[in-house]
């Protein structure tokens, strides 16, 4: 099955600057690749989702890329802001439904004032 | 509001019981789906139902059981056969296919 690797598990930047968070995954077939948001107390939020037929997507300070040949996918998030800090969940899936979703382990983003 | 509903938020339970924790979505969603989240691990599938009266089981199934009589609630039982059932228990609700997920607020279960 799919395995995905997220990394760092923690990211802490200050406020202004850019964060990156990488994911690898091991199924080539994999064609989704959604990233969800988790606030303190609250579920995931999808924030940005890639399909293998494009290598980057941007929506305002967000952008994920792709690189299909290396496996792996990053998400960027730009002119950080305080309500940015949040844990950050990639996940990847041949998109034959959600049931093949299978999700990385995590970054827990602080933003620093 | 549609939204999706999970109860109760915080739940203590004795070795041995059974818990029900509670899903309901009025998003007319035809899917929903049941997450189990641990510290520094990504979210598990438990078990999912793409239509009423239908279920499969995820990746982590053994000692939990679910339902689905109606459209709107897919509600998850916590079996006493569930070897480490403290977590943090997410609900999903999504249209057919792949596509946006929708969760709830989560159920904490505490196994005392």
């Amino acid at each position: 099955g799919e395995n995905v690797e997220q990394h760092p598990s923690t990211l802490s930047v200050q406020e202004g600057d850019s964060a990156v968070i990488k994911c690898t995954y091991s199924d080539s077939a994999s064609n989704y690749f959604p990233w969800y948001k988790q606030e303190l107390g609250k579920g995931p939020q999808l924030i940005i989702d890639i399909r293998s037929n494009v290598g980057e997507k941007k929506d305002q300070r967000i952008a994920v890329t792709l690189n299909k040949t290396a496996k792996h996918f990053s998400l960027h998030i730009t002119e950080t802001q305080p309500e940015d800090s949040a844990v950050y969940f990639c996940a990847a899936s041949r998109a034959l439904g959600n049931e093949k979703l299978t999700f990385g382990t995590g970054t827990r983003l602080t933003i620093i004032p | 509001d549609g939204g999706i509903t999970q109860s109760p938020k915080y739940l203590f339970r004795k070795e041995g019981q059974n818990v029900t924790l509670s899903c309901e979505q009025n998003l007319n969603h035809d899917a929903m789906y049941w997450y189990r989240q641990d510290p520094g691990q990504g979210l598990r599938l438990i078990y999912y139902s793409q239509i009423v009266n239908d279920f499969q089981k995820g990746d982590i199934a053994e000692g939990y059981s679910v339902s689905r009589e109606k459209k709107e609630s897919f509600p998850l039982t916590v079996t006493s056969a569930q070897k480490n059932p403290t977590a943090f228990y997410l609900c999903a609700s999504t249209f057919r296919g792949p596509g946006e997920l929708f969760f709830g607020e989560g159920s904490r279960l505490t196994v005392l």
